[in-house]
């Protein structure tokens, strides 16, 4: 079984601070995806990454940067902490990187982010 | 550019009762559909997906799906829902973009299932 990990379940975080989310997957995946659910809002993907070191942006990328320097880790980076970043975040990994367009995403069971 | 729409945020189904979620698509190319179910605490998981062939998708848990090209839409159907059942079910469409997956999701359906 696919088995992805996030490094936590539960985050309470100060205006400003900087956050970190780690996510680990354990099949050798190529691509790597963060996304952020909100009630009423679905899923909205923050970035991809396709490669080592290679990062693409998704539809809401501001305000986040990523970083991916092992093929099994995927960072999630939040530069200075603000309230509207309260959210689920979940990651997701897939097999295949270029025409993998029928390729099932595996998801984490996520981290819940609070911002005060 | 692709879209999903889900057709109710929360639809309640008695325990046994047929269980419907609908779900309509847009995309500039033939789509790939997924429906993915997220169970409470949890990640998303797959149930089931359509890219090319049957029209009729059998998954897991005794979920079934069918594409209908003419009609845009991926509707989610069970015969007897069960307790187990309660969860948030997202429809999801797949396509190429720039030699890469991109995935649109829903916004979701949460099913109730009252004893």
């Amino acid at each position: 079984d696919v088995k992805v990990t996030q490094s936590s379940r539960y985050l309470v975080k100060r205006t400003g601070e900087k956050v970190f989310l780690e996510c680990v997957q354990d099949m050798d995946h190529e691509n790597m995806f963060w996304y952020r659910q909100d009630p009423g809002l679905g899923l909205r993907l923050i970035y991809f990454s396709y490669d080592v070191k290679m990062k693409e942006k998704g539809d809401i990328p501001e305000g986040y940067s990523v970083s991916r320097e092992k093929k099994e880790r995927f960072s999630l980076i939040l530069e200075s902490a603000s309230t509207n970043q309260t959210s689920m975040y979940l990651c997701a990994s897939s097999l295949l990187r270029q025409g993998g367009s029928t390729d099932t995403q595996y998801f984490g069971p996520g981290t819940r982010l609070t911002v005060l | 550019a692709q879209s999903v729409t889900q057709l109710g945020s929360h639809v309640s189904v008695s325990e046994g009762a047929l269980v419907l979620l609908r779900c309509n698509y847009s995309s500039s190319v033939p789509p790939y559909l997924f429906w993915y179910v997220q169970y409470p605490n949890q990640g998303l998981q797959l149930l089931l997906k359509y890219t090319t062939g049957a029209t009729l998708v059998k998954g897991i848990n005794g979920f079934e799906a069918e594409f209908k090209k003419s009609e845009t839409s991926f509707h989610l159907t069970k015969p007897s829902a069960h307790m187990s059942d309660a969860a948030e079910y997202f429809c999801a469409v797949s396509e190429d973009s720039g030699g890469y997956q991109k995935v649109t999701f829903g916004t979701g359906t949460k099913l109730q299932v009252i004893p």
